[in-house]
């Protein structure tokens, strides 16, 4: 079965608003989940670690304002697109590592935002 | 700073025919993953390779790990239409202090034809 869930998996909202997409952790506590943005025909790339109790840590050239990330308990992690524009249309997918002791990392379904 | 390369970038292939997809990295990493992305889908988990020399299979694919080459190969053996898809590598940065932060290649577009 599922091990990460997301929510929602399809969503179009005009530009200027806001949306938030959760990350859930179906079958454990996650202290660690990670945000991913992919473009069209793109590979995955790495947003922000998120972290349960503490602020998320953010890659090179992500605006922590634009994205923001709550960790708000061991099993889930929102991310908060705020006055999204139509460049932020995007494939976002969250991921937890499922087996700390190889790394292997469980993606979500993952969420296509598109911003009109 | 990682990089990953993967190569080809796009494969047609006919049913039946065996091929190679290459993944190298530019930094030492202990860590490499293979997974597989369906059109519109997210990733599911195919490898997970931690060693010099492993080698996995699972059915008609099969993964390797040189890390004193930083290469990985995945392997297909005689390829039917369903394994038409997106194949990523993926490497954790070496002595990242724990944390399981992944590099992801550009992926491989596989087409398998009839």
């Amino acid at each position: 079965g599922a091990v990460v869930s997301q929510h929602p998996s399809r969503v179009i909202c005009k530009s200027g608003t806001s949306v938030k997409i959760e990350c859930r952790s179906l079958d454990f506590q996650a202290t660690t989940m990670f945000w991913y943005r992919q473009f069209p025909k793109q590979s995955l790339m790495l947003m922000a670690t998120s972290n349960e109790g503490s602020k998320a840590t953010y890659e090179q050239g992500v605006e922590k304002d634009k994205f923001l990330i709550n960790h708000a308990s061991l099993t889930l992690s929102t991310l908060t697109v705020t006055s999204a524009h139509p460049e932020d249309s995007s494939f976002y997918i969250c991921s937890v590592v499922r087996r700390p002791a190889t790394g292997e990392q469980y993606f979500g379904p993952g969420t296509r935002l598109t911003v009109t | 700073e990682l990089k990953v390369e993967q190569n080809p970038l796009f494969l047609s292939m006919q049913e039946g025919k065996n091929y190679t997809i290459y993944c190298n990295y530019s930094t030492t990493s202990d860590r490499l993953y293979w997974y597989r992305q369906d059109p519109g889908k997210s990733l599911e988990s195919l490898f997970v390779l931690l060693s010099n020399g492993a080698v996995k299979q699972e059915g008609r694919l099969m993964a390797s790990l040189d890390t004193k080459a930083r290469l990985s190969t995945l392997h297909i053996t005689a390829a039917v239409h369903d394994l038409s898809a997106t194949y990523f590598c993926a490497v954790t940065p070496f002595n990242q202090g724990g944390s399981e932060k992944l590099v992801f290649g550009k992926g491989t577009k596989l087409t398998v034809n009839p």
